[in-house]
């Protein structure tokens, strides 16, 4: 059974880095063709793709958040963890990771998400 | 970067069948996937590959995609399918590999 959890800060001031960990269980982070992306969604707003890490460390970024954000994955500890520099109030929603499935173009597991609030 | 459009709302009576659009360019070449997310909770896929039902998706939900359009349709809506969906097309050859629509919020009257 694939099951991901999101865990990290849930209140990070402006100008702070956010550290969010995705915990994976029921599959490897380097089992060939597999994925994990991250994805966030403002309150009462549209899901936003992040990031994503391939088995292979091959990585992807959106374009508009590329130079804040670094996306790797701790193979023994089968974790995906995503950081993001210089936080701002904008930068409040809840932030999923999904498992991507081999040779998949879409998200078919997403952890429970984790809302993260920025303010001073 | 690939942009898909969706209406905001679309309303329907139960028993009625909704249909929600997610508008890009071309996409019909392009598989579509299709997410439910109730309040409070984490997206669902519910079509994939543009009509294919993952195990546990009740048969009243379907998908088709074609020209510029694609579309999500819930037969025989329930209160129980009132929710947002959204849509999703991956590009691999993309700066953007994953694009999500923006959202349509399906009320059951």
């Amino acid at each position: 059974q694939i099951t991901l959890k999101e865990s990290g800060p849930t209140l990070v001031k402006p100008t702070q880095t956010l550290t969010l960990t995705c915990s994976l269980s029921g599959f490897s982070v380097s089992t060939s063709g597999v994925g994990v992306g991250w994805i966030r969604q403002p309150p009462g707003k549209a899901l936003e793709w992040l990031a994503l890490i391939y088995w292979d460390d091959d990585k992807r970024y959106s374009p508009s958040l590329k130079s804040r954000l670094t996306i790797t994955k701790d193979t023994y500890r089968n974790q995906v963890v995503l950081t993001m520099t210089n936080m701002d109030p904008v930068d409040t929603a809840t932030y999923y990771c999904a498992h991507r499935p081999l040779d998949g173009y879409l998200f078919d597991y997403w952890g429970q998400g984790t809302l993260v609030t920025v303010s001073s | 970067s690939y942009v898909l459009t969706q209406p905001p709302s679309v309303s329907v009576a139960p028993g009625e069948t909704a249909r929600i659009t997610c508008v890009g360019d071309n996409i019909g070449i392009k598989s579509v996937h299709w997410y439910q997310q109730k309040p409070g909770q984490a997206p669902v896929l519910v079509i994939c590959y543009d009509t294919d039902r993952p195990s546990g998706i009740p048969e009243r939900f379907s998908g088709s995609n074609s020209g510029n359009t694609a579309t999500l349709t819930i037969s025989r809506v329930e209160a129980g399918d009132e929710a947002d969906y959204s849509c999703q097309v991956w590009d691999s050859n993309s700066d953007h590999p994953v694009v999500f629509g923006g959202g349509t919020k399906l009320t059951v009257l």
